[in-house]
């Protein structure tokens, strides 16, 4: 069984720019969520994404978007990049119809 | 007041002590569970996962749950050096909600 992968690992975007973070779910699962860890914080819930629409948000500005592919993999947009993104942005799936998620490894996203 | 709320220590033990890991919520619509270990610089990775109060076991992990304290532990016995790490607490409501809730984690070290 394939877990969560993302891409990529580590990366480094200067104020303004808009980035993509890419997630593949583990097999078999139909739900991906993304989450901002920020350091010595817990993660903060971002959206999540079931049959390729969004069916739940935290409190994020809209210039966080996303998508689901068919694949139920997932893309997570960040537009007008501000310092304070700076994070770990972590990717989680699981199915529908459970409720424990299983996370990948994540991004490291450094803003200067 | 945060909806859940987790010491974040750091917790010193030797080798081969209990640890006892807590996480106190305000919400009483929490209904799932859940605890994750995350290294440093990684993505969290679920150890134990309860619905609703009780306990739950799992080779050297044990998860409880008192929903009438609104009081949930995770207590790790034997204790070992690669157990070091920061111990996340997650909740969420019934089926049909997305918000996942962390605290913001327990840092363990566990002294050789």
């Amino acid at each position: 069984e394939t877990g969560v992968t993302q891409s990529p690992t580590h990366l480094i975007k200067t104020r303004g720019q808009q980035v993509t973070l890419r997630c593949s779910s583990q097999s078999g699962h139909n739900t991906v969520s993304w989450y901002q860890q920020a350091l010595g914080q817990g993660p903060q819930f971002i959206f999540q994404y079931y049959r390729e629409e969004e069916n739940g948000r935290g409190n994020f500005p809209p210039r966080f978007s996303g998508l689901q592919f068919p694949n139920y993999s997932s893309e997570l947009n960040v537009n007008a990049l501000e310092l304070d993104d700076s994070a770990l942005y972590l990717c989680a799936s699981r199915r529908q119809e459970e409720y424990e998620q299983y996370f990948g490894p994540g991004t490291r996203l450094t803003v200067t | 007041q945060k909806e859940v709320e987790q010491d974040p220590g750091p917790l010193s033990v030797p080798e081969g002590a209990i640890v006892s890991l807590n996480c106190t919520y305000s919400n009483s619509a929490f209904q799932y569970f859940m605890w994750y270990r995350q290294y440093s610089r990684k993505g969290p990775e679920l150890l134990m996962y309860t619905y609703s109060s009780g306990n739950k076991e799992d080779g050297r992990f044990t998860a409880q749950v008192d929903k009438s304290s609104k009081y949930i532990s995770l207590f790790i016995r034997d204790s070992q050096p690669s157990d070091s790490a920061t111990y996340l607490c997650a909740m969420r409501g019934e089926t049909g909600t997305y918000k996942y809730i962390f605290g913001t984690g327990t840092r363990l070290k566990v002294l050789a």
